[in-house]
């Protein structure tokens, strides 16, 4: 069965430096993988996905992820941390009959000053 | 352009009472999702509608919960009786048709206190 799994539950991490949050999936085929974040009492917004072709990819907010599938990851990296980025992190996959996602449970970020 | 709209942003009510949550999705998108959000479980997909027709209905934790779409741009996700364990917020999000599963859109949800 389709699932993720997010190994961290909170990260702490210092202004400037870099971040990689982990996201370990189990998909039957080729995934589609996405990584949304969510900001204090707000919803979920879409930083990036995956689909198919360039392993490595860009979203917003300076935001990358890399697909591995030899490690069955998706891992979300930035190399310069802001206090904004602040937040909750999902890794997500769709579910068996690619209509809906599953999300994992989620990683806090933590910036320090 | 307007995104998922969620009302009410939060809720206290009594063990007992029902609760009503409501849901505007984006026009023109044919799929709408419940989740539910809890510390102890994340995000859950308790249900989703295409087309106005519930399709998977399996996350519905028991028969106190209910969920209805009437029409494209309106839907209600219904506890009764609501007990202190569905505390939680709760997102509705939408999608347009077409690629298998894309980007879902999310409301800013609705904090559900039930005491």
């Amino acid at each position: 069965a389709q699932s993720v799994t997010q190994p961290d539950i909170h990260i702490t991490v210092s202004e400037g430096a870099s971040l990689e949050l982990r996201c370990n999936y189990s998909y039957g085929a080729t995934p589609y993988l996405f990584w949304y974040v969510q900001s204090p009492g707000q919803g979920l917004q879409l930083l990036l996905k995956y689909f198919s072709g360039d392993t490595l990819v860009q979203g917003i907010k300076g935001f990358e992820a890399e697909f591995k599938r030899s490690q069955s990851s998706f891992n979300l990296r930035k190399p310069s941390v802001h206090w904004s980025d602040a937040a909750e992190y999902f890794c997500a996959v769709p579910n068996q009959a690619g209509t809906a996602l599953i999300f994992g449970k989620g990683t806090t970020l933590s910036v320090s000053s | 352009d307007a995104g998922v709209i969620q009302s009410p942003r939060h809720e206290v009510t009594e063990m007992g009472q029902e609760v009503t949550l409501r849901c505007k999705p984006i026009s023109g998108h044919d799929y709408l999702f419940w989740y539910r959000q809890t510390m102890m479980r994340g995000l859950e997909l308790l249900i989703y509608f295409n087309n106005n027709v519930p399709i998977d209905d399996s996350g519905m934790p028991e028969d106190r919960f209910s969920a209805k779409m009437p029409n494209a741009s309106f839907s209600t996700l219904k506890i009764q009786p609501s007990e202190p364990r569905d505390s939680a917020v709760y997102f509705c999000a939408s999608r347009p048709s077409g690629r298998a599963t894309g980007e879902l859109f999310f409301g800013e949800g609705s904090r559900l206190t039930v005491l």
